[in-house]
This record gives C-alpha cells, sequence and structure tokens, in this order.
C-alpha cells in the first residue's frame, strides 16, 4: 500500500530565509509524486510532480524537490521565502491505479 | 476559464435534508474524482469516473452519498440525510490518462456546513 508522511504540520521562515517542507513515503514499487499548495479559500494548485524522470524537479514559483529513493523522500525546498508563499502544502503519492493519496499537510508561515 | 468548475461554493443546509453539487471538468478530460477534505486533514478520496463508469467508490461513500456523470462530462455528488458529520469542503478534480503519473486538476471546492 501506498501512504506519505508530512512530518511537520507547521513551519514558519523569515521572509527571504530557505523552506524545507518534508515528506516521506512508502511505496511498494516506484511511484509518481506531487506537490500542491492550497491557498485559503482557493482550490488545489499543483506545484511540481515526479514522474521516474528526473529526480531533481522544478516547479512553479521558485520550487523545487528531490526524489531521494534511499530515504523515500520527497522535500519541497525554495531558496528564498516571499509572503505570498504562506499557505498549507500537500505532499501526494500516486498508487498503482493512479489514484493518488494525500499528507496531512504543512502549514507554511512567513514571518516578515 | 477552462479550469474545473464547481457548483455552489458554499452550501448550508440542515441536518435531514438531501444537498446535490455539481462539477464540470476540463473538457476533454476523461477521469473525475470527488474528495472530502475536512479542518486541518488532506483531502480523502471519496470516488472517481473514466468516461461515465463508476470505477471506485471509498469505504468513506455511505449509501447516503451516490454519485454520477451520465455523459462522461459533468458529475454531481448528493448527499440524503445530510448529518452534521457530512460538514467539510467537497473537491473535485478532473484529469487526462495518459500514463503514469496523471495530474489531477482541482475545482475550488464547495463548503458544506450542515446545521
Amino acid at each position: 500500500a501506498q501512504s506519505v508522511t508530512q512530518l511537520d504540520s507547521h513551519v514558519s521562515v523569515s521572509e527571504g530565509t530557505p523552506v524545507l517542507l518534508r515528506c516521506n513515503y512508502s511505496s511498494s514499487y516506484s511511484p509518481s509524486l506531487f506537490w500542491y499548495v492550497q491557498h485559503p479559500n482557493k482550490g488545489l494548485q499543483l506545484l511540481l510532480k515526479y514522474t521516474s524522470a528526473a529526480t531533481l524537479v522544478k516547479g512553479i514559483n521558485g520550487f523545487e524537490a528531490e526524489f531521494k529513493k534511499s530515504e523515500t523522500s520527497f522535500h519541497l525546498t525554495k531558496p528564498s521565502a516571499h509572503m505570498s508563499d504562506a499557505a498549507e502544502y500537500f505532499c501526494v503519492v500516486s498508487a498503482l491505479d493512479d489514484k493518488i493519496i494525500f499528507g496531512k499537510g504543512t502549514r507554511l508561515h512567513i514571518l516578515p | 476559464d477552462t479550469g474545473v468548475s464547481q457548483d455552489p461554493r458554499h452550501k448550508i443546509t440542515k441536518r435531514g435534508q438531501n444537498v446535490t453539487f455539481r462539477c464540470d471538468p476540463i473538457s476533454e478530460h476523461n477521469r473525475l474524482y470527488w474528495y472530502r477534505q475536512t479542518l486541518g486533514q488532506g483531502p480523502e478520496f471519496l470516488t472517481y469516473f473514466q468516461n461515465e463508469a463508476q470505477l471506485e467508490k471509498s469505504r468513506l461513500l455511505s449509501d447516503r452519498f451516490s454519485a454520477e456523470r451520465p455523459k462522461g462530462s459533468f458529475s454531481t455528488l448528493e448527499i440524503q440525510r445530510t448529518e452534521q458529520g457530512d460538514s467539510a469542503m467537497y473537491l473535485c478534480a478532473s484529469s487526462l490518462l495518459v500514463g503514469k503519473g496523471e495530474t489531477q486538476y482541482f475545482g475550488p471546492g464547495t463548503r458544506l456546513l450542515v446545521l
């Protein structure tokens, strides 16, 4: 069975400093992995996805994530946080039947 | 706007009433998914369609819930005899099945409050 664990429910960083949102997955085969962002009162937006091509995936708004099979991780990073990055972030794993499973989410707070 | 749309965006109802939500997917997408999201949680899978066929239903989907996608385009999710525990955000997503790692595109959701 597939599962995904987001290691932090809340992360706070100062504007202009790096962002790291941690995600570990469990899968019995090579998964597809996604990060989605949800701003208040807005729909879920795809940030980036990994589908067994390059292990370092670049997404929108300066975010990127690295797939590390040995660590079963897919952490999301951004070099410099912006106030507009404050939102809920979800790590997602795709199951064999393409059904996707969401993590519980990490709320990112940006301090001025 | 060619994204996924959902209607209504908000619904307040009294316990015991029936409610129906609509989802219009991206036009060429053959898969349509319904999720439920409660406060502080990630979305949970409810059911999905490939074209007009409903391929899977989660055990979260009790017999009070029914979903249809009659012509393989829009879909409706009906909840009968609503309960306070049904209060949640109901999300719809669509995708085009082209192989591994299809991307699901989400609508803005319908927020349901059962009083």
